[in-house]
């Protein structure tokens, strides 16, 4: 079983859609949550920090379920600019903070 | 522009030469990474140094030698690579390991291809 496995995508959807992106992880010591955004021939950025209590920012939620290792990443009224890889990536804490990165799901936004 | 800085952009070596890609980063992090990201694979970590001190080697092979003479500058030396060595080479940088909110900061990527 992969370390962190994420919705194969593509997700192909027109502009205004709401779009929901999953991610699992194996290791019940993970400690932190992020998403990540990696542009076509880019380096990843980091989009948000996934915290327990869920958290929003503009038009992206993120929500973690601790029970069952999942995390979640809502985009709502997507834009054409949108379009790029969503990676999850977590760290685990007994592996020294090692960060671990699904293999990213590629969005498209269409008009 | 995230205050990492990757050069080359691009490299195209044969399976005999030997070069070198280079890292700056000017945040005043203590930890920087090499990353590998091939195509539809999930980027892996080929070496962390924390402190210039080198504290992981994720069993990559010894055709790839990294190098980190201060905590703002990380090298990694190639020498007799194999075409399925091609791939994205991704620097990062971070606070110290073990923080407990380790965020990367990447470079743009040296792309390398080997023939």
């Amino acid at each position: 079983r992969k370390e962190v496995e994420q919705d194969p995508g593509p997700f192909n959807v027109p502009e205004g859609a709401t779009v929901a992106f999953n991610c699992t992880y194996s290791n019940s010591a993970s400690q932190s949550f992020f998403w990540y955004r990696q542009d076509c021939r880019k380096e990843p950025k980091l989009l948000m920090s996934v915290y327990s209590s869920g958290n929003e920012d503009g038009r992206f939620t993120a929500q973690l379920n601790r029970a069952s290792q999942y995390i979640s990443l809502l985009i709502r009224d997507s834009k054409l600019s949108d379009s790029a890889t969503y990676l999850c990536v977590v760290t685990i804490y007994n592996q020294g903070g090692k960060l671990i990165f699904g293999q990213g799901t590629e969005l498209s936004v269409k008009p | 522009e995230t205050g990492v800085t990757q050069t080359p952009r691009h490299l195209v070596m044969g399976m005999t030469n030997k070069k070198s890609l280079k890292c700056e980063q000017h945040l005043g992090h203590n930890a920087m990474y090499w990353y590998k990201q091939s195509a539809k694979k999930p980027l892996e970590l080929m070496f962390v140094y924390n402190f210039k001190e080198q504290t992981e080697n994720n069993s990559v092979p010894s055709r790839f030698s990294p190098e980190c003479p201060n905590s703002s500058h990380l090298f990694l030396h190639l020498h007799t690579l194999q075409p399925e060595d091609s791939a994205l080479y991704l620097c990062a940088s971070s606070q110290p390991r073990q923080s407990s909110n380790e965020k990367l900061f990447f470079g743009s990527g040296t792309q390398l291809s080997v023939l």
